[in-house]
């Protein structure tokens, strides 16, 4: 059973950078892609980002001068960092497995309600 | 790029069928077989319904069909029960290591 955990602060400072974490369980990370969505409250989602097992990154083109995403093999963690945030980074975070690298999001975690305020 | 374009909302009785759209681009959905549809309830990660176009993961009903015709993709929900009442989004590869969602659909079960 493939599972997925969020973890991060759930309040972030107005030019600060937001860090979550995944972690994966029932799964090696050393397989598939790896990725980030999130969701403002009450709104649509929004792909952020993915990486490969081998480190390899792809991310959104709107976020990419602030996002980073980085893997950890011998903890079976990715995790995201987006920096300089706004309100309008004000969201719902969800990881999931790529199993295709083509669009097929297949397991996901919970997600993490991370809010942007002073 | 823009989102992919999704109505609002939806709805049919039990027993009938619906269909949401989802239109893009020749950039994205024209482009790629690789459209895939989630299913989310309020408050819950979404699911994965459909992916490249019309391939259900194991454990979906076959009540749920994907399909395309050039810039627009199509899910089809058939036989309606109450269970599907709920969100539902589109995503297509949109090249250039890109990958777009539509607004998502809201699904009501008469």
């Amino acid at each position: 059973q493939v599972q997925l955990q969020e973890s991060g602060p759930g309040l972030v400072k107005p030019s600060e950078t937001l860090s979550l974490t995944c972690t994966v369980s029932g799964d090696s990370i050393s397989s598939y892609y790896w990725s980030w969505i999130r969701q403002p409250p009450g709104k649509g989602l929004e792909w952020v980002a993915y990486i490969y097992h081998s480190g390899s990154t792809t991310y959104n083109p709107s976020l990419k001068s602030r996002v980073t995403m980085s893997v950890d093999t011998s903890k079976n963690q990715f995790s995201l960092r987006l920096r300089s945030v706004t309100g309008a980074d004000t969201a719902v975070y969800y990881c999931a497995r790529d199993s295709s690298g083509w669009n097929r999001l297949e397991y996901w975690g919970q997600g993490i309600l991370v809010t942007v305020s002073s | 790029q823009s989102a992919l374009t999704q109505p609002p909302s939806a709805s049919g009785s039990p027993g009938q069928s619906v269909t949401i759209s989802c239109t893009g681009t020749s950039s994205d959905v024209g482009g790629y077989n690789h459209v895939s549809w989630y299913q989310q309830y309020p408050g819950k990660a979404p699911k994965l319904m459909i992916y490249e176009v019309s391939e259900r993961p194991s454990g979906v009903p076959d009540r749920f069909a994907g399909s395309k015709s050039g810039n627009t993709a199509s899910l089809t929900v058939s036989g309606l029960q109450a269970e599907d009442e709920a969100d539902y989004y589109c995503s297509s590869y949109a090249g250039s290591n890109n990958v777009l969602f539509g607004g998502g659909t809201k699904v009501t079960v008469l």
